[in-house]
Order: structure tokens, then C-alpha cells, then sequence
């Protein structure tokens, strides 16, 4: 049981552009949303975090909108430039628990 | 301010063989989680230990534990060691606050692979 997709393995935007990664979830007690950015053999980095009582959250190039009646977000990133490239994790954590559930990563390409 | 400190960061280990994995949270950090990633099955989520303390557990065998220390330093062991255990373990700490929107910070991962 998946509780958080990422239904697009890959994307792939020209630099400059808009990149759109898309995350659903299916659990209605997450209550936290969090993206990072990972690049192979590393740690995630945090980009950039929304609670369920936003549907928006702002930091520089990066946005994040939460749709909660469609349990659906999603991780703008404008403008696209060539070190975003890497894989892109939606993660969700529920009631302060500690605990993140991740998608399964979208693979972001920006070609020059 | 350093981030969380994970070591090693690479080895090997031959199959049945058991290994210890350290983990230094970031400075005021009092929650330290565990994540293993394989190709596979993604990130997905081992334990977490608060005030030396595990408060939540993942869907793994008991040969994976762990432990915290008073300092919130962390250590997770693998025993009897499984082909399917190579991975990239990964730790995680965070403050945290009590509430909900807690951002959970990542160290850089320890490689491991079983042969």
C-alpha cells in the first residue's frame, strides 16, 4: 500500500522554464509535506516543507501547493536551472510523528 | 552549524556477518530516525529514537535495531547480514518541536554492500 506517489519516474525541462513535479497521497492523517532533493549515493536535502493548514508555501525559486480535498501536491520550480537536475522526493509525516513516507522520487532533467 | 554526521560512509560485508552503523545528529537535535534506500523499495522509514527511546518502527526484520544515547548520538545494527540488505542507510534528525512541521534533516548515508 502506497501512500505517497509520484506517478512520473522522470521529467525532463528546458533551463529557463518551468519544472512541475507532482506528488498524491492517500493517508488523510498526513499532515506535514515535505520535498527533497537527492543526488545518487547522498543524503536528501530539504527544499522546502508545507503544513496542511497552508496550500501554499514560498522559498526563492521553489514553490509548494497543497490541494488537501485532492490530496495532491505539487513542487514548482522557477526558473529551472541546470544543478536542479537530480531526483526530486515528495515526503509526508503525520500528527508530529517523526516518520516520513516517501514517493518513490521523480528524476528531474534541465537540459541547457 | 555541522549537519548529521553518518559513519562510515562506505563498506563491505560478507553475507551473515553483522554491522554498526553511527550516527551524529545535528547540535540540539533530539530525534534520530533511520532509513534504508534500495533500488527497489525507495526510502523507507526503519526507527526512531527519541530520548534513548524508540518511539516509532518500520516493517523490518529484528535483526535491524538500534539504539540512542544520552548525547543523542545513535547507532543502528544488521545481524546475520542478507544479500538484500546492501543498501544506502540513511539518518535523519530533526528538533522536535512537539507538534506537527517538523523538518527532518538527512546526513550524507552509509553505503552498505553485502557480498
Amino acid at each position: 500500500d502506497q501512500q505517497v506517489k509520484q506517478n512520473s519516474p522522470s521529467l525532463s525541462v528546458q533551463e529557463g522554464r518551468i519544472s512541475i513535479l507532482n506528488c498524491d497521497y492517500t493517508n488523510s492523517m498526513f499532515d506535514y509535506f515535505l520535498w527533497y532533493k537527492k543526488y545518487p549515493a547522498e543524503g536528501p536535502t530539504f527544499l522546502i516543507s508545507i503544513s496542511s493548514i497552508k496550500d501554499k508555501n514560498e522559498d526563492g525559486r521553489f514553490t509548494v501547493f497543497l490541494n488537501k480535498s485532492a490530496k495532491h501536491l505539487s513542487l514548482h520550480i522557477v526558473p529551472s536551472q541546470p544543478g536542479d537536475s537530480a531526483v526530486y522526493f515528495c515526503a509526508a509525516s503525520a500528527q508530529g510523528a517523526q516518520k516520513l513516507v516517501f514517493g518513490q522520487g521523480t528524476r528531474l532533467t534541465i537540459n541547457p | 552549524k555541522a549537519g548529521v554526521t553518518q559513519t562510515p560512509r562506505y563498506l563491505i560485508k560478507t553475507r551473515g556477518q553483522q554491522v554498526t552503523l553511527s550516527c551524529s545528529p545535528i547540535s540540539g537535535h533530539r530525534s534520530v530516525s533511520w532509513y534504508q534506500q534500495t533500488p527497489g523499495q525507495g526510502l523507507q522509514f526503519l526507527f526512531e529514537y527519541f530520548s534513548e527511546t524508540q518511539r516509532n518502527k518500520g516493517n523490518f526484520p529484528g535483526r535491524f535495531s538500534g539504539r540512542q544515547f544520552s548525547n543523542s548520538r545513535s547507532e543502528m545494527n544488521v545481524s546475520t547480514l542478507e544479500l538484500g540488505d546492501s543498501a544506502l542507510y540513511l539518518c535523519a534528525s530533526s528538533l522536535p518541536t512537539g507538534g506537527s512541521g517538523n523538518t527532518i534533516y538527512f546526513g550524507e548515508g552509509s553505503w552498505l554492500t553485502v557480498v
